[in-house]
């Protein structure tokens, strides 16, 4: 079983300044997959980035960057140059590689931009 | 490509009737489908996963008599709550797997029981 952890309820950020998401994991699977969602208000789920536990990169989308800490299982979501269209529910997600493909969702932390 | 709608994106209905939501997969074929149900500002929780050509699989906690799903197939699945009560009200998302293992998520479906 995974266990997803998201100690940040909520989060204000100024405009333009950069916001770390905390991410932290358990699991006994040897190989996984970390995801990042944001879910603005409208509801549906935005795919932001990905990160292999066997990828050797730190994984970047754009003004997303994972900070990936394999050891410390933390998967970290940086979100550079913030905007205000960046304020929504950002969540956290592992599943194992292979298997039955379910995603293990963490509480979600709620980021507001600030003008 | 990749897209998933959902059918309806909002619902009322009164308690007591049954209530159908449609997940389609519009580009690809998906063996697998899941449904999630979110309250408000809480996380997604998994409740089936959806099967085309089989029984779902309901997670530990879900009635699978009230959660109806049926996957009959490669594009659609749906989800039919029976018997709905104000304690169904939530809203109800589902995803499709791509061949890679990958995710894609409808917009979601609002349900208001009344």
């Amino acid at each position: 079983a995974q266990k997803i952890t998201q100690t940040q309820p909520g989060m204000f950020v100024q405009e333009k300044e950069a916001v770390t998401l905390d991410c932290t994991y358990d699991t006994s699977d040897p190989s996984y997959g970390l995801f990042w969602y944001k879910q603005p208000s409208s509801g549906e789920m935005i795919f932001l980035i990905y990160q292999g536990s066997y990828d050797q990169q730190n994984a970047t989308e754009g003004r997303y960057s994972l900070n990936f800490q394999k050891a410390r299982k933390s998967a970290n979501l940086v979100i550079s140059a913030s905007q205000l269209g960046d304020s929504a529910m950002y969540f956290c997600a592992m599943r194992p590689l292979g298997g039955d493909y379910k995603l293990s969702f963490g509480a979600g932390t709620t980021v507001t931009v600030r003008a | 490509g990749a897209v998933v709608s959902q059918h309806p994106s909002r619902v009322i209905c009164k308690s007591g009737t049954s209530v159908k939501i449609e997940c389609r997969s519009l580009d690809f074929q998906a063996t697998t489908m899941f449904w999630y149900r979110q309250f408000p500002k809480q996380s997604l929780m998994l409740m089936a996963t959806s099967n085309e050509g089989s029984k779902a699989t309901y997670e530990q906690g879900v009635e699978k008599d009230k959660f109806l799903i049926n996957h009959a197939s490669l594009t659609l699945s749906t989800l039919t709550v029976t018997s709905a009560h104000p304690e169904d009200s939530s809203f109800y998302i589902c995803s499709a797997r791509g061949q890679l293992g990958e995710q894609y998520f409808g917009p979601g479906t609002r349900l208001t029981v009344t």
